[in-house]
């Protein structure tokens, strides 16, 4: 079994601050990094996928960096607004074709 | 509109009795998903089919079963043997290549009495 963690499990965010947090993965078998974010009653909604060491990808406010070498991504998110509220997933793909997910960082943005 | 159809939303079930979730996909994918999730975690593996007729376990395929007779469906189903069925049930597809996006259904959510 893979070792996605992803860290802090979940944190509280004022309307307008920066936040960023992790996913860690083994370097070995390494193929691609996705990261989705998932809110409630709804279906995960894809927003990067990764797969060379030192990709930096954005879209609109949320950015993610990759590091393949020592096994992390970061995810950004800049000047948070409530509708960023949800769950944000990292997964790996690995070698085998097997995408094994972190489990997840709960972010809750306030007015 | 091309995506993931799961069925049925809701299932609830009495204990002892196999059950069958339901997974299409209109995408032409040729790879497909199970997981499962319990409340408090995260997304666990449990089937996944890289080309028809094929697929391989997870790391929870105990008590659980697959087939993928068609390109387009991956139904899974949830036996007797399975301890702790009741759960949120989620398929996903993909185009099969490591650098493709990964499409999700809406869920099945199971409940065993």
């Amino acid at each position: 079994i893979l070792n996605v963690e992803q860290s802090p499990q979940s944190l509280h965010v004022q309307e307008g601050d920066s936040t960023n947090f992790t996913c860690s993965f083994p370097s070995s078998n390494f193929y691609a990094l996705h990261w989705y974010r998932w809110e409630t009653a709804k279906s995960p909604e894809a927003l990067f996928v990764m797969t060379l060491n030192g990709d930096e990808k954005k879209k609109g406010r949320i950015s993610a960096t990759l590091n393949t070498k020592e096994g992390y991504s970061y995810l950004y998110i800049k000047g948070s607004q409530p509708e960023d509220s949800a769950t944000y997933l990292c997964a790996l793909f690995d070698s085998w074709g097997k995408l094994q997910f972190g489990a997840g960082t709960q972010v809750v943005v306030t007015p | 509109d091309g995506g993931i159809t799961q069925s049925p939303k809701y299932l609830f079930r009495k204990e002892g009795q196999n059950v069958t979730l339901s997974c299409e996909q209109n995408l032409n994918h040729d790879a497909m998903y199970w997981y499962r999730q319990d409340p408090g975690q995260g997304l666990r593996l449990i089937y996944y089919s890289q080309i028809v007729n094929d697929f391989q376990k997870g790391d929870i395929a105990e008590g659980y079963s697959v087939s993928r007779e068609k390109k387009e469906s991956f139904p899974l189903t949830v036996t007797s043997a399975q301890k702790n069925p009741t759960a949120f049930y989620l398929c996903a597809s993909s185009g099969g290549k490591s650098g493709n996006t990964i499409y999700f259904g809406e869920g099945s959510w199971l409940t065993v009495v």
